[in-house]
This record gives structure tokens, C-alpha cells and sequence, in this order.
């Protein structure tokens, strides 16, 4: 099936640093959403984003809806221990229930 | 419970056998979707209930794939002769509907299905 472009695929930063991941699609979706699943769990929502150009803020997380509606991209700032995990995107089309994921961005804390 | 429940947390099966995997959504929501997620990858739309109705199955893999919800409610996931390939967790998720839209749907833990 249909995965949206994720990328890193992963990432090792330190505590402290700023994070950012990006997602792309060949089709337009009309809401773009982002979660966070961590090991033995189903995925979490974060942030989802409604309009494109959107931009919108969760605590340390920010992510935009690009213009074109086909892309995406997701920052974390000052990153703590709790952050590690694994980020999916996942776009959601017009009428279209379902949600297309992307490949994962897997973030891993180096101490 | 207050979350989407699903059992069991993990089924091992002989190539061949039939598997029956179980979702209890949160009480009240309308929607209802199954999501298979293979090692690494992201999860994969199978498909999406509203009610009883299901809606939307372009995501099943095969005809051996049969999903219910009856009573609009519990639903189950079926999978018959199971092969190698279908070891993946399985995901199932739930909405409640404002007017047309769906609002955010929240995932169970999944179960992981092991094809010996």
C-alpha cells in the first residue's frame, strides 16, 4: 500500500537540541496529522493541522501544513528523554476516511 | 475502560490456521478502523466501519481478510489460512463523528500476530 516519503528515517541527538522531520506525498491531502508511538503502543496524536500554510504549536512541538498540501514538517524544540520514540505522519484526503501514513522518523536520545 | 481495547496483545499461529482478533471501542464512537503495521513501517489502512456499516474495505489484502462489526460496536478481524506474511501488529482505531467529520480517532496497543 501507499506510504507518504518520511524523512530522517532516523535521528540521534543529544538532550537539548532542536528536532526536525519532514513528510511528502504525491497526492494532496486535506488534513495532515502527526504522531508518536512508542514500543508496544498504538500511535498517539500530537498535532494535526487543517488548512494549508497552517501553522500550529503544542507545547514544544510546532508542524505546518505546506502550501501545496502535499507536504509537511513537524519540530521539536529542546528535546528530553520523553521524546524518544518513533514520529509518523499520516495524511487524510477530502471525503477519504482513512489515513495514509508515512515511513516513521525513529529519534533516538544519546546521553 | 476508557481506551480502544484490543485482544489478544499477541497471537501466535501455525501457517494455515484461522485467527480472530478483537477490537472494543471507546463507547460512543461511531468510527471504527483496522490498521496493519509490519516491522518498521507505518501502519496500513485495512478497513473502516461507521456503525455497522462497513464503509470501506480497499485495504484488505486478500479475501482471506473478513472484517464485522455487528452491532456497530465490538468489532473482529478475521484472518483465515494465515500465511507468513500477515505476521504484523494489527491496530484498530475509534472516532466519534461532529456532524460530518470525523474527530480524532485513538488507537488500541494492537495486537501482534506471529505466522509460524
Amino acid at each position: 500500500g501507499q506510504q507518504l516519503n518520511q524523512s530522517p528515517q532516523s535521528m540521534f541527538i543529544q538532550e537539548g537540541e532542536d528536532v526536525s522531520m519532514n513528510c511528502t506525498s504525491s497526492s494532496i491531502f486535506n488534513t495532515w496529522l502527526w504522531y508518536k508511538q512508542d514500543p508496544g503502543e498504538g500511535p498517539v496524536l500530537l498535532i494535526a493541522l487543517y488548512k494549508a500554510g497552517e501553522l500550529t504549536s503544542n507545547g514544544r512541538l510546532t508542524a505546518q501544513f505546506g502550501i501545496t498540501r502535499k507536504d509537511s514538517f513537524l519540530n521539536i524544540s529542546a528535546s528530553i528523554p520523553s521524546d524518544v520514540g518513533i514520529y509518523f505522519c499520516a495524511g487524510q484526503g477530502v471525503g477519504n476516511e482513512k489515513l495514509t501514513f508515512g515511513t516513521g522518523t525513529r529519534l533516538t536520545i544519546i546521553p | 475502560g476508557a481506551g480502544v481495547s484490543q485482544s489478544p496483545r499477541y497471537k501466535v499461529a501455525k501457517r494455515g490456521q484461522d485467527v480472530a482478533l478483537r477490537c472494543d471501542p471507546i463507547s460512543g464512537h461511531v468510527s471504527l478502523f483496522w490498521y496493519q503495521q509490519a516491522l518498521g513501517q507505518g501502519p496500513e489502512f485495512l478497513t473502516y466501519f461507521q456503525n455497522e456499516a462497513q464503509l470501506d474495505k480497499s485495504g484488505l489484502p486478500s479475501d482471506r481478510f473478513f472484517a464485522e462489526r455487528p452491532e456497530g460496536s465490538v468489532s473482529t478481524l478475521k484472518i483465515q489460512r494465515t500465511q507468513q506474511e500477515d505476521s504484523a501488529v494489527y491496530l484498530c482505531a475509534s472516532s466519534y463523528q461532529q456532524g460530518l467529520m470525523n474527530t480524532e480517532a485513538f488507537f488500541g496497543q494492537g495486537t501482534r500476530l506471529t505466522v509460524v
